[in-house]
């Protein structure tokens, strides 16, 4: 079962920031917050990951609250092409199956004109 | 980022055949690949993890006789989906770990769409 619970949809107007919530109540210290996007009929696309400090990269930032139990993605200024499945996913590393991703339904985020 | 490539894109195969699906990473070697099953608008469902070398680890429920899964290199991993059936069909996608590192992300392929008819 998926570590993380999302709302199943947002919508956002174009320009404007997309704040995506992802709670990971019972995430552990070793786990990281993974995000991921999946744009229709498209394999799965990377797009942020962090442990415990807040993360930025050209595509997107992630706020991940001190005590790890939820995290905000966030796309600062919407398009239409942004348009897609989101996926947080908490994932371990190490040996065994602490790798794998595990996806939940995600959270089809909407940007209008 | 490092390219997955899949091959087939789509494919169309009669009920009781048997199709290949080639998943290869272009520009890294991946030591761990994943192959994924997804149905029309729902999330994607792990199959099984693919490690170069040995044999694949399948996730509880999924047959490991009818869908075979091949890591003879660094750079390739293949599924077979034998006898299919109508019901097989679906979007497959792959994604490969690089390496041996931690901590990084998992780059996936664009996804095979099999119709069995």
């Amino acid at each position: 079962d998926a570590k993380t619970t999302q709302p199943p949809s947002m919508d956002c107007a174009e320009g404007r920031a997309a704040n995506l919530p992802c709670n990971h109540s019972t995430i552990s210290g070793n786990e990281y917050v993974y995000w991921y996007r999946q744009i229709h009929s498209q394999g799965p696309q990377y797009i942020i990951h962090g442990l415990k400090n807040n993360e930025t990269n050209e595509m997107a930032s992630l706020i991940i609250t001190e005590d790890r139990k939820s995290s905000t993605l966030i796309l600062p200024h919407a398009t239409l092409r942004d348009t897609a499945v989101y996926y947080c996913i908490v994932r371990g590393w190490g040996g065994g199956s602490n790798y794998k991703l595990t996806f939940g339904k995600g959270t089809l985020l909407t940007v209008n004109p | 980022g490092a390219v997955v490539s899949q091959h087939p894109s789509w494919v169309i195969c009669k009920s009781g055949t048997s199709v290949k699906i080639e998943c290869r990473s272009l520009d890294f070697q991946a030591t761990t690949m994943f192959w994924y099953r997804q149905f029309p608008k729902q999330s994607l469902m792990l199959m099984a993890t693919s490690n170069e070398g040995s044999k694949a680890t399948y996730e509880q429920g999924v047959e490991k006789d009818k869908f075979l899964i091949n890591h003879a290199s660094l750079t390739l991993s293949t599924l077979t989906v034998t006898s299919a059936h109508p019901e097989d069909s679906s979007f497959y996608i792959c994604s490969a770990l690089p390496g041996q590192a931690m901590n990084t992300e998992a780059f996936f392929g664009q996804g095979t769409r099999l119709t069995v008819v």
